[in-house]
């Protein structure tokens, strides 16, 4: 069964231009969270969707936002950018959220490493 | 507030032998799940294995397996047999009891020399 897709794998985008990511969940999958990493600060919750909602948002200013549709693909969008918002944008999805500790269901994409110039 | 630490960012083993990755947590909560992910070059975080909170045995998933010591909050990693496909990054993770977010260490990157 096909993974977690995102789209693209690599993108170089300019200071100050906007950034659209999308992440397709593995099927079944209606929950999706986003993490970024970089080298500096390690890998940090974003949000996380589930049915059309958002649930969960990390620490992150108001630059940074998501959505999910009905069909649970989900984007993430980055307005403004910085060059500190150079980072791999990991997404992933699971089943069921709020399960709790004993849901491991989870399984992640291989990124969209951003680069911002 | 939920915390790992790693405090090995770089390790290497010889080619089949045995390496044991250090992860030490903090937490107030009494459920919560610890995981264990590769992630090669490549980027995608691999699920490698899991310990529930309240399970008595350590979880072992091929060559891998999770020494948990509760008391002292540490998971630890232990993967035997090394292989040169070993080499990558690996992130201790724990998941809270809402289950909403995983919190990730600062990883430990392994090299695995012929």
């Amino acid at each position: 069964k096909a993974g977690v897709t995102q789209t693209p794998r690599y993108l170089i985008k300019t200071r100050g231009q906007q950034v659209t990511l999308s992440c397709s969940p593995i099927s079944g999958h209606r929950s999706v969270s986003w993490y970024q990493q970089t080298p500096g600060q390690g890998l940090q919750f974003l949000f996380e969707y589930f049915s059309e909602t958002q649930r969960n948002k990390g620490n992150f200013p108001g630059r940074f936002s998501g959505r999910q549709f009905s069909n649970s693909r989900s984007e993430m969008n980055v307005s403004t950018l910085e060059l500190g918002d150079s980072a791999l944008y990991l997404c992933a999805s699971s089943s069921i959220p709020g399960q709790g500790a004993l849901d491991y269901g989870y399984t992640f994409g291989s990124g969209t490493r951003l680069t911002v110039v | 507030a939920q915390k790992i630490t790693q405090t090995q960012p770089g390790m290497f083993v010889q080619e089949k032998e045995a390496v044991t990755l250090d992860c030490t947590y903090d937490t107030s909560d009494q459920s919560y799940g610890l995981f264990w992910y590769k992630q090669p070059s490549s980027g995608e975080m691999i699920f490698l294995i899991y310990q529930g909170s309240y399970d008595e045995q350590n979880a072992t998933e091929g060559r891998y397996s999770l020494n948990f010591q509760k008391a002292r909050k540490s998971a630890n990693l232990v993967i035997s047999a090394s292989q040169l496909g070993d080499s990558a990054m690996y992130f201790c993770a724990m998941r809270d009891y809402t289950g909403n977010q995983f919190y990730f260490g600062t990883g430990t990157s392994l090299t695995v020399i012929p």
